[in-house]
């Protein structure tokens, strides 16, 4: 069976510090893979998604970038943290149906 | 830019009763729909999937699809507490540069009460 982990599960760092979320998927191969991230009481919004290695469509003009270096490996990474990249952020992995999250990195800068 | 719309609720129904959960989307291409459960301080979790125009059925969940008036809904049949949580709309996107991204509504804020 599939499964889907992310890490870490809370996270505080101060405004100006790097960030590096990783999310690696177990049981598939090329599967789509997604960030989403969702501000309190919000939807999810769409950050990143990659459907092959190297392959990364950005969805929003913002502080942060996406990696795939390997199939099952997804990376949100920025290199100075805003107090407004403080969120929910989502991993998830697909293929031609229905996505499936990760648990999830919470995520406050202070 | 490709929509998908919720009422946000929140949407208050009693223990036992059927709660109706409602979903449109811009994307007339669109062939592949979801229904996402979230529990406060947790991932979304699929709860149903739907291709075709019609109802699909799964123990007390029924999605219907309509792909002409471009909406589909969840129905929760004998409510229970529960099944307290936000619900998630999603669709998927058909095919050329967008293929596989998935779009979400804002969720619609369920709350039973027994």
């Amino acid at each position: 069976s599939q499964t889907i982990h992310q890490w870490p599960a809370t996270l505080v760092q101060p405004v100006g510090s790097p960030l590096s979320l990783e999310c690696t998927v177990e049981g598939t191969s090329n599967p789509n893979l997604y960030w989403y991230r969702q501000a309190a009481g919000r939807g999810l919004q769409l950050l990143f998604y990659s459907v092959g290695i190297g392959q990364i469509s950005s969805e929003v003009p913002q502080n942060l970038s996406a990696s795939r270096p390997q199939d099952r490996q997804f990376i949100l990474s920025s290199k100075k943290l805003l107090l407004s990249d403080s969120g929910f952020y989502l991993c998830a992995w697909g293929k031609t149906g229905a996505a499936f999250f990760g648990q999830g990195t919470r995520l406050t800068v202070v | 830019q490709k929509e998908v719309e919720q009422n946000s609720g929140p949407l208050s129904v009693p223990e036992g009763a059927i709660a109706s959960l409602n979903c449109t989307y811009s994307d007339r291409v669109s062939q592949s729909f979801f229904w996402y459960r979230q529990y406060s301080g947790k991932s979304p979790e699929l709860i149903m999937s739907i291709y075709s125009n019609g109802d699909k059925e799964d123990g007390r969940f029924t999605a219907q699809l309509n792909k002409a008036s471009q909406y589909v809904s969840l129905l929760i049949r004998d409510s229970q507490p529960s099944d307290s949580a936000t619900y998630l709309c999603a669709v998927k996107d058909a095919g050329g540069t967008s293929y596989g991204k998935l779009t979400f509504g804002q969720g619609t804020i369920l709350t039973v009460h027994p």
